[in-house]
Parts: structure tokens; sequence; C-alpha cells
């Protein structure tokens, strides 16, 4: 069974720095995709970036970067040049992609805190 | 424009009083589902269906229903509604044979409280 892990419920940082947002997986299928959303105090899901598990190269989009380590399993999502509206909670998520059914399956979330 | 409709985005309504959250989306998609999400336990899939008239549970499905009769629409059902269901719900779709990944769609929610 998939499974994502957040280990970091909560985080502060200064506006204009970077940070790191973990987030590790397990699944015993060689084929699979990561994803980022952003989900601001209004609720929706905002997809930010994925990465796809036979992608050599990290994903970036913009200001957001991955850092995927497929030997450790992990797809950090790293931010830079924090901004105020940054703020909100971030969930990694996955899905194998052996089949058509397969669920994406959440982590429990990291709260962002931007600070002036 | 691409998009998952839900409604109604807002609701607050009593135990037992039987009710329906509408989804629907615009981009011929096959596979759509519905999530539900509660604090400090992420998003939880509740009902999935990869066509129409093939539904099936996700992890969470007591307490709800869905119907999908047609490609575009894929209903939620809460018969009975109790306190515990007050969440706030997701539907989301995307092809079914999506190799590449990256396009699921998301509806903007519906927060749904019960008293």
């Amino acid at each position: 069974a998939q499974k994502i892990t957040q280990t970091q419920p909560g985080m502060f940082v200064q506006e204009k720095e970077a940070v790191t947002l973990d987030c590790t997986y397990d699944t015993s299928d060689q084929s699979y995709g990561l994803f980022w959303y952003k989900q601001p105090s209004s609720g929706e899901m905002i997809f930010l970036i994925y990465q796809g598990s036979y992608d050599e190269q990290n994903a970036t989009e913009g200001r957001y970067s991955l850092n995927f380590q497929k030997a450790r399993k992990s797809t950090n999502l790293v931010i830079s040049a924090s901004q105020l509206g940054d703020s909100a909670m971030y969930f990694c998520a996955m899905r194998d992609q052996n089949s058509g059914n397969t669920p994406l399956v959440f982590g429990k979330g990291t709260r962002l805190s931007v600070i002036a | 424009e691409a998009q998952v409709t839900q409604n109604p985005r807002y609701l607050i309504t009593v135990t037992g009083k039987k009710l329906t959250v509408t989804c629907s989306q615009n981009m011929n998609h096959e596979y759509m589902s519905w999530y539900r999400q509660d604090p400090g336990l992420g998003l939880r899939q509740i009902y999935y269906s990869m066509n129409v008239e093939v539904t099936d549970k996700g992890d969470v499905p007591e307490g709800y229903k869905v119907s999908r009769k047609e490609k575009r629409n894929f209903p939620l059902i809460l018969e009975s509604p109790s306190p515990n269901q007050t969440s706030l719900y997701f539907c989301a779709s995307r092809k079914l044979n999506d190799i590449s990944g990256n396009t699921i769609y998301f509806g903007e929610g519906s927060w749904l409280t019960v008293v």
C-alpha cells in the first residue's frame, strides 16, 4: 500500500528566505508520480509541481523545486524567496501509475507561515 | 475552460436530513473521485468511479453513496448525515489512463457542517 509521510505539522519562514517542506513516501511500485499541492485558507487545492518516478531531473516550476531522492524515497519541496502569499497548507501526494484505478494518496500536510 | 464544479460550496445541515453534493466536469474524463479532508488527516478518498456505472469504495466510504449515470456527473449522497461527516469535500477527475500523471483536476471544495 502507498503511504505518504509529512513530519512537519507546521513551519515558519522569514519572508524572502527559502524553505524546505519534507515528504517521504512508501510504495512497492516502480512507476509512480509525486505531487505537491498548496491549499490557502480559502480551501481550494492548487497544483504546484509534479515528479515522475522515472524523471532523472528534479522538477522545477518557478520558485518551486523538488529535491527528489528516489533511493531514500523522499521528495522535498523547496520554495525559494518566500512571499507572504505562500502562507498556506501544503500537501504531498503520490499515485502509483501501473493501473488506471489507483488513487491519489495524500500526506497529512504542513502548514507554512511566512513572517514579514 | 477545463473545470470541475461542485455544489453547494457551503452547507450547514441537520443530522439525518439527506443531502447531495453535486460534481460535474467538462473534460470528458473517465475517472472521478471524492475525497474528504479533516484536520490532521489530510485528504482521504471516499469513492471513485472509472466510468459510467462503474463505482467503487475508497478508504472511507461508510455513510456515503455515489452514482455515475452520466460521464460528466458524479454526485456524493449522504443519506443520513451525522456530525462526524462535517468536513471539507473535494471532487476530482482525470483521464483514466493518464500515464503522465500530472493532470488531475480538483473542484473548489464543499464545506459541509452537520449539526
